[in-house]
């Protein structure tokens, strides 16, 4: 089954740098790949996601690249804000069901 | 902005008691998933529904566990004697035909003592 990695496990930035999360995934076949963001106590809501056919999707502050051949795909998250301080959980499918990452705990200082 | 929902919030149980967890699709969606995680660890797939059927499940979803859309909206996930490790958030999520995004519930917490 799709084994997928997610570096690093916390991340603590200054307010208006740039965060970065990797995520690595085993499976050749996935071809969705949707990130999350989990607020304390709240649902996982989906912030942005990329199909296989693309390389990079950029939504104003947050940003995906997906790199197929190497198998792996990164959030960027640009001019960050305390309000972006978040648990994030990178994913990848294939077949519908979701594999998910271990999380990153995103810490935006003021 | 329609959103999944799931009740109870909360759940505490005795082990070997059955627990029903239920689920409120988004109304136009018509695939259906439940997820849980256990706490500190990653969020896992345990089955998904299609079409008033599982269409795949997880090593974790045994005989144990059943998933039921009694009705146009509900969709529920049955554990039949629970165990301690069952403890956990499950979430529920459901996605639209064709669309590859899974929308979650905002949980269950289960404690099983």
């Amino acid at each position: 089954g799709e084994n997928v990695e997610q570096h690093p496990s916390t991340l603590s930035v200054q307010e208006g740098d740039s965060a970065v999360i990797k995520c690595t995934y085993s499976d050749s076949a996935s071809n969705y790949f949707p990130w999350y963001k989990q607020e304390l106590g709240k649902r996982p809501q989906l912030i942005i996601d990329i199909r296989s056919n693309v390389g990079e999707k950029k939504d104003q502050r947050i940003a995906v690249t997906l790199n197929k051949t190497a198998k792996h795909f990164s959030l960027h998250i640009t001019e960050t804000q305390p309000e972006d301080s978040a648990v994030y959980f990178c994913a990848a499918t294939g077949d519908y069901k979701l594999s998910f990452g271990a999380g990153t705990t995103v810490t935006v200082r003021a | 902005e329609p959103e999944v929902t799931q009740t109870p919030s909360h759940q505490v149980t005795q082990m070997g008691q059955e627990v029903i967890l239920r689920c409120v699709p988004i109304s136009n969606h018509l695939y259906f998933y439940w997820y849980r995680q256990i706490l500190g660890q990653k969020v896992e797939f345990l089955v998904s529904f299609y079409n008033n059927e599982i269409s795949e499940k997880s090593e974790i979803f045994d005989d144990q566990f059943s998933v039921e859309r009694p009705d146009g909206s509900n969709f529920t996930l049955k554990i039949r004697s629970t165990k301690l490790e069952d403890s956990a958030m499950y979430f529920c999520a459901s996605e639209e035909y064709g669309s590859d995004e899974q929308y979650f519930g905002p949980g269950t917490r289960l404690t099983v003592t």
